[in-house]
Formats: C-alpha cells, structure tokens, sequence
C-alpha cells in the first residue's frame, strides 16, 4: 500500500498569516509529485507537478518545495487570503508510468477574515 | 472553468441498475483519468485512458467500465449498482500521460437509492 501522509488535517489562520503545510511520500522509485487545490463545491485545481529533487515552484502566494531523498514535499502560502481557503492536496503515482495518482487526505485550510 | 466536462451533474438512480457517466476532455488532451470520491474516502484513482487505449487501472470494480472514443471523449459504465456506489465522479484530462497536471471537470454525483 502506498501511503501519501499530509499534516496537519485542518489548519486555521487569521488573514495576513503566512502558513505551510507537509506531503510525505515514499522515497523509493521516485517520479513525481503533485499538488491540488480543492475549494468546496469546485473541483480539483492543479498548483504544481514537481519532478526533481531540491525543484521550487510558485504560483502568485503559493509556493512548494521537494525533498526526493527524504521523501516530503513542503506547501507554503504567503499572507494567507479568505479566499485561500480550500483544502489542499498532494499526489503521487504509484506507479513507473506516473499516471496512477495516490492523493494524499489533504490538508483543509481556512482562512479567517 | 477547466475545459473538462462532464455530464450529467446529478444522476440518482436504484439499486441493480446500470448508469453511463460521460466525460469530453480539454482540447488537446489525449489522456482521460477517472476517480471515485466516496464520503469516508478520498479521492480514488479509477482508470485512465490515452489516445483510446487503456494504460492504468486502479480501484475499479469488476461492474465498472470505461472506454475512450475516437473523439477522446470517455464514458464510464456503472452497473449492477449498490448503495456504495453513491459518490461523487471525477473525470480529469491531461496533455500526455505522467508528469503532466490533470484538469479535473466538474464530477457527476451519483445517489444509489
């Protein structure tokens, strides 16, 4: 079975904090990681699909780091807004292919005006 | 709006039926992913297919089907339905297949009565 941890499970800000959140995989057999963002009623929204080891991305407030060596993926966000409020997601393929998404139970945030 | 979509949005149906889930990706997209997102679960990688051809199967039950068409759009088959059945159904697209950000549509709920 392969486990795709997130912490915490829910996160509660005030608006203007800064915030960051953890996906673990496994570090074995590494090919990709994926990050989602899912508000209630929408559906899944791509962030990022990070590749390689030490790979930083950001979008706007929202940035992701990995860590293929050790297995983790970090998920910050910057001057969280009201509208940040959604639950995050991480993937990872549980296969070689990489097209088989394991996801992760998320982390819910919300951001508090 | 992601470009996937997907119909019908709502679909309540008995049990011991058979119901088709239909799903037209972005244009563009070759590859088409289906998962399941029961109530005590998170999301499930169903099957994908890529350029009509299956390439990755997951948690999916032996009453379920799927095939992509020559257009690219997708139908997923449900039959001899249960209660469990009742979720919510995610079509998602991607350009390629592996490290390519998936484009989810906006899932069909099923309720199984």
């Amino acid at each position: 079975i392969l486990n795709v941890e997130q912490s915490p499970q829910s996160l509660h800000v005030q608006e203007g904090d800064s915030t960051n959140f953890t996906c673990s995989f496994p570090s074995s057999n590494f090919y990709a990681l994926h990050w989602y963002r899912w508000e209630t009623a929408k559906s899944p929204e791509a962030l990022f699909v990070m590749t390689l080891n030490g790979d930083e991305k950001k979008k706007g407030r929202i940035s992701a780091t990995l860590n293929t060596k050790e297995g983790y993926s970090y998920l910050y966000i910057k001057g969280s807004q009201p509208e940040d409020s959604a639950t995050y997601l991480c993937a990872f393929p549980r296969n070689n292919a990489g097209n088989m998404l394991t996801f992760g139970g998320g982390t819910r945030l919300m951001v508090k005006p | 709006d992601s470009g996937v979509t997907q119909t019908p949005k709502h679909l309540i149906t008995a049990t011991g039926q058979r119901v088709t889930l239909r799903c037209s990706p972005r244009s563009g997209d070759l590859s088409v992913y289906w998962y399941q997102q029961s109530l005590d679960q998170g999301l499930q990688f169903l099957i994908q297919y890529y350029n009509g051809e299956e390439r990755a199967k997951g948690n999916i039950l032996e009453r379920f089907s799927a095939q992509q068409f020559p257009d690219l759009h997708s139908e997923l088959n449900l039959s001899s339905l249960e209660l469990g059945d009742s979720a919510l159904y995610f079509c998602a697209s991607s350009q390629g297949q592996g490290a390519f950000e998936q484009f989810f549509g906006p899932g069909t709920r099923l309720t199984v009565l």
